[in-house]
């Protein structure tokens, strides 16, 4: 596609379930990052990708979020046993080789954990 | 470490009226700096991006930015503003590693 997809675009969940938000990059584009938006947070980072290089898991905030991306392409997003605090909105971004830093973003996932 | 701060959370203007938005860098290496814009329920687009050369960066929409070293700012500007120019302003920091540092964001308001 022209842009980053993402999906699904609102997801309302509830506490203690399990999620996945899936993340389709432009083509051609190698490395991958997630990012959360949230009220009065601004936009953190939480994982990047790089071709076949191990990810960045830095900002990953506990052990119940995980990403992984398959064949370098789309990347699925995972939140285990969800808390109200995980309500954001999740944007997924790729850039292509040599990018000069600059990044696209997608139009992000909204959750909510009810 | 590296950070970013917009200095105003709510900048409302009237149409046709210049605006400033204004951002502040704290970084100890090499900077690469962002203006993105985000629509009401859309994800980020970029508007605009220093990387190097001309400190002066001219974006889509008519709008420009100007980086200066010596004050660490990166200030977002446009002559003339719309009514469909109302969106979140983001200022975003580069540095040696591929993540970008975020400030909270500006909302620009353009009233009739």
């Amino acid at each position: 596609g022209a842009g980053v997809s993402q999906s699904p675009s609102n997801k309302v969940t509830e506490k203690g379930k399990d999620v996945e938000l899936r993340c389709d990059p432009i083509s051609g584009h190698t490395a991958l990052y997630w990012y959360r938006q949230s009220l009065g947070q601004g936009l953190e980072f939480l994982i990047y990708f790089q071709g076949n290089s191990a990810p960045d898991k830095s900002g990953l905030p506990s052990d119940r979020f995980s990403a992984e991306r398959t064949g370098g392409s789309v990347s699925t997003l995972t939140i285990q046993r969800t808390q109200q605090e995980d309500s954001a909105v999740y944007l997924c971004a790729s850039s292509p080789p040599l990018g000069g830093h600059t990044i696209y973003f997608g139009e992000g996932s909204w959750l909510t954990v009810v | 470490a590296q950070s970013v701060t917009q200095l105003d959370s709510q900048v409302p203007v009237f149409e046709e009226a210049p605006v400033e938005l204004r951002c502040n860098y704290s970084s100890s290496v090499s900077v690469y700096l962002f203006w993105y814009v985000q629509y009401p329920n859309q994800g980020l687009q970029l508007l605009l991006k220093y990387l190097s050369g001309s400190t002066l960066v001219k974006g889509i929409n008519g709008f420009e930015a100007e980086f200066n070293k010596s004050q660490t700012s990166f200030h977002l500007r446009k002559p003339s503003v719309h009514i469909s120019d109302t969106a979140e302003y983001f200022c975003a920091l580069g540095g040696s590693n591929y993540k970008l540092t975020f400030g909270k964001g500006t909302l620009l308001t353009v009233n009739p």
